[in-house]
């Protein structure tokens, strides 16, 4: 089993939707959770950390972090073409990622 | 301005052939990571640096050494380049948080392929 896995997708969402993302994690060793952003051909880049159970907002981005059940989500409100990236999330003890969910924005 | 820079973007060898993959960054960080990417199973960790000289097994080290000599600089080594090897390879950069390595600044990246 792998130690991070997400929900494959792709997913296709409508402009203005909300684009959800969940990652599940097996290593009980880790208590950040990042979340990445990867435009095609491009280098991931950071936009959400979380390391408290709860939600934690920044801007149109949620992140949802629930340890006891072992998933970290991450949401993506009025979703934007320019949210149209592949989304990788890791722990902070295992750093290798998940296979990353592809978002599609449909103007 | 956070820099990651990796010697080449694209890169075709030989099988067998021994094969450099330079990363340098500019931003002081104590921590340095290679990765490989291949599709459907996101960014596996070869092997990562938490200072000049140490250097920590990742979770696919088979097939590749490291070598960090200075603090600014980690190089991944093929020691004998094989076609399963063909793949991108990025290396990251990170300071080191209170939770372990915190934001990873990644490089552009190296397309490798062993022909």
């Amino acid at each position: 089993q792998k130690e991070v896995e997400q929900n494959s997708g792709p997913l296709s969402v409508p402009e203005g939707a909300i684009a959800s993302l969940n990652c599940t994690y097996s290593d009980r060793g880790s208590q950040s959770f990042f979340w990445y952003r990867q435009y095609s051909g491009k280098s991931p880049e950071l936009i959400m950390f979380i390391y408290s159970n709860g939600d934690k907002e920044d801007g149109r981005f949620t992140a949802q972090l629930n340890k006891a059940s072992q998933y970290v989500s991450l949401l993506i409100r009025d979703s934007q073409p320019s949210d149209s990236a592949t989304y990788l999330c890791r722990g902070d003890y295992k750093l290798s990622f998940g296979a990353g969910t592809t978002v599609t924005v449909r103007a | 301005d956070v820099k990651v820079t990796q010697s080449s973007r694209y890169l075709v060898k030989r099988t067998g052939e021994k094969v450099f993959l330079e990363c340098v960054q500019d931003m002081d960080h104590e921590n340095m990571f290679w990765y490989r990417q291949d599709p459907g199973l996101g960014l596996r960790l070869i092997y990562f640096s938490y200072d000049v000289k140490m250097k920590e097994k990742g979770d696919i080290p088979e097939g590749y050494s490291v070598s960090r000599e200075k603090k600014e600089r980690f190089s991944l080594i093929l020691e004998s380049a094989s076609t399963n090897q063909t793949s991108m390879y990025l290396c990251a950069s990170s300071s080191r948080g209170d939770r372990g390595p915190y934001e990873q600044y990644f490089g552009p990246g190296t397309r490798l392929t062993v022909t």
